[in-house]
């Protein structure tokens, strides 16, 4: 179980937009930044979104993070194949002293 | 180019020891917060440690605490990982990560 809640699946048709969710308290995401990230099968994962909202160097602006009180939300815009991927959404835990990271959403493109 | 290089992954008995090396480059690593995590065959994301950049400060995961040791060289831009008392549920591939940047490719360690 883990402590950011994140919904297992989501798919869309190409072109279309998928938001992905991270639900949290108010000991991690309520006082912390949260970042994104993604994976492919067999990689190692990347950074998409970092400081709730911030875009590192190279990351299309299809890809958008954003945070109101104890939620956090990836939106992918512009659906593409390439997409298809694993992603978690992190942050620290003031409580528990640790980064805690969500179970990981499932993006399939139809 | 920032990378992130690990190693010492391999097939350890239960309750054996092993010990992961992180070799940093591109970027100020004396100064970055430096983490593993680790995720195990078909499973999510599990940070594991962190040793702070700025005050050296150490925090580990309640699955870890007591077994695993954190530690960082600064003169060679190593992170490592002591592993100790491994178990089977430490079975996983390996990340060395900043987390606000990069991550390594992984290493697997297999408890069998």
């Amino acid at each position: 179980q883990s402590v950011l809640t994140q919904t297992p699946s989501v798919s869309a048709a190409p072109g279309q937009k998928v938001t992905i969710s991270c639900s949290g308290s108010s000991s991690n995401i309520g006082e912390n930044f949260v970042a994104w990230y993604q994976q492919f099968p067999g990689t190692a994962p990347k950074l998409l979104t970092d400081e709730n909202s911030y875009r590192p160097s190279g990351i299309p602006d299809r890809f958008s993070g954003s945070k109101s009180g104890t939620t956090a939300t990836l939106a992918i815009t512009g659906l593409q194949t390439a997409d298809e991927a694993d992603y978690y959404c992190g942050t620290w835990d003031s409580s528990l002293l640790a980064y805690v990271f969500g179970g990981g959403t499932k993006v399939t493109v139809l | 180019e920032v990378q992130l290089l690990e190693s010492g992954g391999g097939l350890v008995q239960p309750g054996g020891s092993l010990r992961l090396s992180c070799a940093a480059s591109g970027f100020n690593f004396d100064r970055s917060d430096m983490s593993w995590v680790r995720q195990a065959p078909g499973k999510g994301l599990e940070w594991v440690s962190v040793l702070s950049g700025r005050n050296g400060g150490i925090n580990y995961a309640d699955s870890v605490k007591g077994r695993f040791t954190i530690s960082r060289d600064t003169s060679k831009n190593m992170l490592y990982l002591q592993m100790d008392s491994l178990r089977a549920d430490d079975t996983a591939v390996y990340y060395c990560a900043n987390l606000h940047h990069s991550w390594g490719q992984g290493t697997t360690v297999t408890v069998s």
